[in-house]
């Protein structure tokens, strides 16, 4: 069975500093994806960023990266020059054959001003 | 651009009842999912479709729960005789139709079982 776990339930950063949410997950398939997505506070889950299995190269999506550890099966989301935007829960997702994406529990992130 | 509704976004509602809830996809998108989401946790899989096909159900989807795409457009997802444990938040996303397409969701509807 697929799984997905974030083990660290609550974070909190400091405006401006960078901060590192942690991702593993398990999975048989050799052809998949991950996702973060973020869900503000009683607003809807936006995607962060993806990244492809194949890939080697790590995804960046201007303030966010990833760090894709293919063999220790992690998935790290680095977020930059937080902001206060981005308090959030975010989702460590797994996606695979048929589509139906898999979910962590999420991480709470709290951005302090 | 409209992206995915949702609607009603709150139902509050007594045990026994049935509930209907209805996702409309971003228009182009032919691929839509359901999800459930309790509090503190992730969403987890419910069901998918790909244009009125229903290509897969999660075990979690008892004989209770029932999902239609008619025409391949709007969904709805049914709940009949509810129970206190079906409160939740019920999330539908679609996509394209191709492999991984990234998912959208909607605002979700919060159901509130008394």
């Amino acid at each position: 069975a697929q799984t997905v776990t974030q083990s660290q339930p609550e974070m909190s950063v400091q405006e401006a500093e960078t901060v590192t949410l942690s991702c593993t997950y398990d999975t048989s398939e050799s052809n998949y994806y991950l996702f973060w997505y973020k869900q503000p506070p009683s607003r809807q889950m936006i995607l962060v960023i993806r990244q492809e299995a194949y890939k080697q190269q790590n995804a960046t999506e201007n303030r966010f990266s990833v760090n894709f550890q293919k063999a220790a099966k992690s998935f790290s989301l680095k977020i930059s020059d937080s902001q206060l935007g981005d308090t959030a829960m975010y989702f460590c997702a797994l996606g695979e054959y048929g589509n139906k994406l898999v979910f962590g529990a999420g991480t709470i992130l709290r951005v302090k001003s | 651009d409209t992206g995915v509704s949702q609607d009603p976004r709150h139902k509050i509602t007594k045990r026994g009842q049935n509930v209907t809830f209805r996702c409309d996809p971003i228009s182009e998108h032919n691929r839509l999912y359901w999800y459930r989401q309790t509090l503190g946790q992730g969403p987890e899989f419910l069901t998918y479709f790909q244009n009125e096909a229903q290509l897969e159900k999660s075990r979690l989807l008892s004989d209770r729960f029932s999902a239609e795409r008619p025409k391949g457009s709007f969904s709805t997802l049914e709940i009949q005789r509810t129970e206190q444990g079906d409160s939740a938040m019920y999330l539908c996303a679609s996509s394209l139709p191709a492999y991984q397409e990234t998912q959208y969701f909607g605002p979700g509807t919060r159901l509130l079982v008394l």
